[in-house]
């Protein structure tokens, strides 16, 4: 079983550029969320989406946009990279609400230079 | 004041020793889950609690719902038990059913 699947796992980008990470999740998951992880601070929820063609914002949207044409992918959208934009990216899938279980990905390590 | 506080942040242990990481949070919450990730690795459930005590393996986590607190333990520790190990709670009153973690807990254990 595939679960989460993020890519790409590394990246380098500059500042001013564009990137699209991919996330993709093979549960049938309706919720599915981006987090980014700085040094030292817990995970941040940047989007999310509780399923296809909803989204959301979570504490830290700003520089992001995000998509959910079906169900099964969720795309994170960096437009005018920045420094502060340097960062682990996880996608994460859950079933629904209350008790269940929360699925990551691998992560993107992502830095701006 | 974070909703969710981990101590310590960091720990260094001998292997075979007992080890608690302990989590507190400050909302009502629906569920608490403990996360473990390894260096330059993704981020695994160990975890997801509403009430009383889980094990599997070595690991054993609990919750008590009234003092909003839960524990991890691990027993006879062994290296490959080194990573972060994250609390994330699930509040009882918000929407997406997202959670709000803890800051980690690095655990370091020592052959």
């Amino acid at each position: 079983n595939a679960g989460v699947t993020q890519t790409p796992k590394f990246r380098i980008l500059k500042i001013g550029q564009s990137m699209t990470l991919q996330c993709t999740q093979d549960m049938n998951h309706n919720y599915m969320y981006w987090y980014r992880q700085d040094p030292g601070m817990g995970l941040k929820l940047i989007y999310y989406s509780v399923g296809a063609g909803i989204t959301d914002k979570g504490e830290v949207p700003n520089g992001y946009n995000v998509s959910r044409s079906t169900t099964e992918d969720f795309p994170l959208r960096l437009e005018l990279a920045a420094p502060s934009q340097t960062s682990v990216y996880f996608c994460a899938s859950s079933s629904g609400q209350g008790v269940t279980e929360a699925f990551f990905g691998q992560g993107t390590r992502l830095t701006v230079v | 004041k974070n909703e969710v506080e981990q101590s310590p942040q960091n720990l260094t242990a001998q292997e075979g020793e007992f080890i608690t990481i302990n989590c507190s949070y400050s909302v009502g919450i629906s569920a608490l889950h403990w996360l473990q990730q390894h260096p330059g690795g993704g981020i695994v459930s160990l975890f997801m609690l509403s009430s009383g005590k889980k094990k599997h393996g070595r690991l054993i986590a609990t919750i008590n719902i009234q003092e909003k607190h839960s524990s991890l333990h691990i027993t006879a520790s062994h290296p490959r038990d080194s990573a972060v190990y994250i609390c994330a709670a699930r509040p009882r009153e918000t929407s997406g059913s997202r959670l709000t973690f803890g800051e980690g807990t690095q655990l370091t254990v020592n052959p």
